[in-house]
């Protein structure tokens, strides 16, 4: 069975900086998948970035970045240029065969103007 | 892009009564949708995958007869709370992936979710 634990149940960050969220996971797949979703208020589940347990480049998107490394089982999430619509809850997420999402425990972000 | 489509989004029931929660698939054709279970300020919690034309598969501890999920169309899962009690009181949500973008990290495409509330 996969695990994913976020070790960080909140970080805050003032607005214009840059906050890194950890995340690492447990799995016996060789091949899998990683992502990045966020949460709003609105608790609609949004994906911010995604990552192939296959390709060694960490994948971007505009401001948010991962720093994947396989062998530690490990893929956090930097958020560079924080801005307030960044405020949300992130969770980390392992997808292998079958679709199945396995979320972590989540960590809020708080951004200070 | 891709949406999924879930209703209600909030509902009121008194403890002992039934409630349907819909998911649809609205512009793809979904053969498996996930119903995941969110308490306040955790994670999701994946419920069970509702695969179309056949039975759903259930994950550890989760009550098949209580949680009822039919997938009778390639578009449309429903999850039914029979008999509900104030502990089944949650935020539920739905998703599906769209077979059209392929396989792999394609990502799930997640319903707005429903609050339910028993009384």
């Amino acid at each position: 069975a996969q695990t994913v634990t976020q070790s960080q149940p909140e970080m805050s960050v003032q607005e214009a900086e840059t906050v890194t969220l950890s995340c690492t996971y447990d799995t016996s797949e060789s091949d899998y998948y990683l992502f990045w979703y966020k949460q709003p208020p609105s608790r609609q589940m949004i994906l911010v970035i995604r990552q192939e347990a296959y390709k060694q480049q960490n994948a971007t998107e505009n401001r948010f970045s991962v720093n994947f490394q396989k062998a530690a089982k490990s893929f956090s999430l930097k958020i560079s240029d924080s801005q307030l619509g960044d405020a949300a809850m992130y969770f980390c997420a392992h997808k292998a065969a079958g679709n199945k999402l396995t979320f972590g425990g989540g960590t809020r972000v708080l951004v200070k103007p | 892009g891709a949406v999924v489509s879930q209703h209600p989004s909030r509902v009121i029931c008194k403890s002992g009564t039934s409630v349907k929660i819909e998911c649809r698939s609205l512009d793809f054709q979904a053969t498996t949708m996930f119903w995941y279970r969110q308490f306040p300020k955790q994670s999701l919690m994946l419920m069970a995958t509702s695969n179309e034309g056949s039975k759903a598969t259930y994950e550890q501890g989760v009550e098949k007869d209580k949680f009822l999920i039919n997938h009778a169309s390639l578009t449309l899962s429903t999850l039914t709370v029979t008999s509900a009690h104030p502990e089944d009181s949650s935020f539920y949500i739905c998703s599906a992936r769209d077979p059209q973008q392929g396989a792999g990290n394609s990502p799930l495409h997640f319903g707005n979710g429903t609050r339910l509330t028993v009384t």
